[in-house]
């Protein structure tokens, strides 16, 4: 079953802005990872944030997280076109030792 | 290797035709996933390599389908009988331990 749940589907902004992208779970979880997905294959992994972290930034990303709402947020900064893509939140379980459960994804479109 | 490697990166097969598809993970990762992508939708897990422990099988559709890994290298997922509903991205992933490396998948088309 789906544990992660992005909002919005899908997103279109102007190059230059922020693009923001919530997810929501539903167990407790040991990691929280988001994924990139261009052209539907292969996934990129793009930042893993633990359960007793709050905030974690890498280059133009920054990734929250809220154990007590059961949610996250992707922040890319300074869009550009080249951010298009599909992005997924993935969650492992507290038990640690848990394949990956991903959401439906967020289809962003950075339109220059 | 360098990355996570799958083939064929397409496969178009007749119903009831059986499929072996192969996945070769990065050298050294413990861990080898495999998910199944349909059109415009999330992934959907199907089974888990760990080691040399027992592989979590929970999220196989049927009993069509089967995989198997040589020690801490390749994989095989095998779906006999193939059924329209089959057609998807097959990808695998390996980790160890942290974020997952994917490879590229293989678009399995079931006519």
């Amino acid at each position: 079953s789906q544990q992660g749940e992005e909002d919005p589907q899908a997103l279109s902004i102007q190059e230059g802005e922020n693009a923001t992208m919530n997810c929501s779970y539903k167990t407790s979880i040991n990691n929280l990872q988001w994924y990139r997905q261009n052209s539907g294959r292969g996934l990129v992994h793009l930042i893993l944030i633990r359960s007793n972290e709050r905030e974690k930034h890498s280059g133009r990303l920054r990734v929250t997280l809220d154990t007590s709402k059961k949610s996250s947020s992707l922040l890319i900064t300074a869009s550009r076109a080249a951010d298009t893509a599909s992005y997924f939140c993935a969650t492992v379980r507290l038990s640690g030792n848990t394949p990956l459960v991903f959401g439906k994804g967020t289809r962003l479109s950075v339109i220059a | 290797g360098a990355g996570v490697s799958q083939s064929p990166s397409n496969k178009v097969t007749e119903k009831g035709k059986d499929v072996e598809l192969r996945c070769d993970p990065i050298s050294g990762h413990t861990a080898l996933y495999w998910y199944r992508q349909r059109l415009g939708q999330g992934l959907e897990f199907l089974i888990y390599f760990q080691g040399n422990s027992a592989p979590d099988k929970s999220g196989l559709p049927s009993d069509r389908f089967s995989a198997e890994r040589t020690g801490e290298s390749v994989s095989t997922l095998t779906i006999q009988r193939t059924q329209q509903e089959d057609s998807a991205v097959y990808l695998c992933a390996s980790s160890n331990g942290g974020g997952y490396t994917f490879g590229s998948g293989t678009r399995l088309t079931v006519v």
